[in-house]
């Protein structure tokens, strides 16, 4: 069955730091995977996604992932974290039909310290 | 880009009754879905909403507790029926187009508190 895992629940970050966010998943095919955020009280927003080609992918906000199919891995980037960016991140990998159903990770809150 | 909208907002209901909630979309779109998302969880697919036919449910969700409808491109509704507090959620529906693969765009959610 397909999966998402993000190990780390929560992590803090100090203001112009660089941030790494893991994600693993279980997916028998070539996966279609996207990073969103979710800020408090907001909608969810997409960062970016990946579906064929380069695996490093470029997205909003400064924020980059790469993908790494020997270690089933999508993990996100940003060399220097804003306060704005606190929030909460959640991985998924697109099932179903062109990969359209969307399984989440439990998700990974970031706090930004100043 | 699609502009997702959903009534209501939020509401509070009692035990045993029904919310029917409506998901509004600017322009029209080749799939739409409805996800829960439980106090402090992720989101969970709960269906497939289909144009003029029956909805999709994941493993877990049921017609009978969740009925969907899908009336055209545009427009979905989701219904918790029979809510009790572990029903107490925000839902989300989601709609995308399928040409080129757009982002799939989310709505802003209705909280739910069931008493």
């Amino acid at each position: 069955a397909q999966s998402v895992t993000q190990p780390d629940i929560h992590i803090t970050v100090s203001e112009g730091a660089s941030l790494e966010l893991r994600c693993n998943y279980s997916y028998g095919a070539t996966p279609y995977l996207f990073w969103y955020v979710q800020s408090p009280g907001q909608g969810l927003q997409l960062l970016l996604k990946y579906f064929s080609g380069d695996t490093l992918v470029q997205g909003i906000k400064g924020f980059e992932a790469e993908f790494k199919r020997s270690q089933s891995s999508f993990n996100l980037r940003k060399p220097s974290v804003h306060w704005s960016d606190a929030a909460e991140y959640f991985c998924a990998v697109g099932a179903g039909q062109a990969g359209t159903a969307l399984i989440f990770g439990k998700g990974t809150t970031l706090s930004v310290s100043s | 880009s699609a502009v997702i909208s959903q009534k209501p907002s939020r509401d509070i209901c009692q035990r045993g009754t029904s919310l029917t909630i409506q998901c509004q979309v600017d322009s029209q779109v080749t799939m739409m879905f409805w996800y829960r998302q439980q106090p402090g969880q992720s989101l969970t697919l709960i269906a497939t909403a289909n144009q003029g036919s029956e909805a999709t449910y994941e493993s877990g969700f049921v017609i009978d507790k969740f009925p969907i409808s899908r009336p055209n491109l545009t427009f979905s509704t989701l219904t918790v029926s029979n809510m009790s507090p572990e029903d107490s959620s925000i839902y989300l529906c989601s709609a995308l187009r399928l040409a080129g693969y757009n982002e799939q765009f989310f709505g802003p959610g209705t909280r739910l508190t069931v008493l």
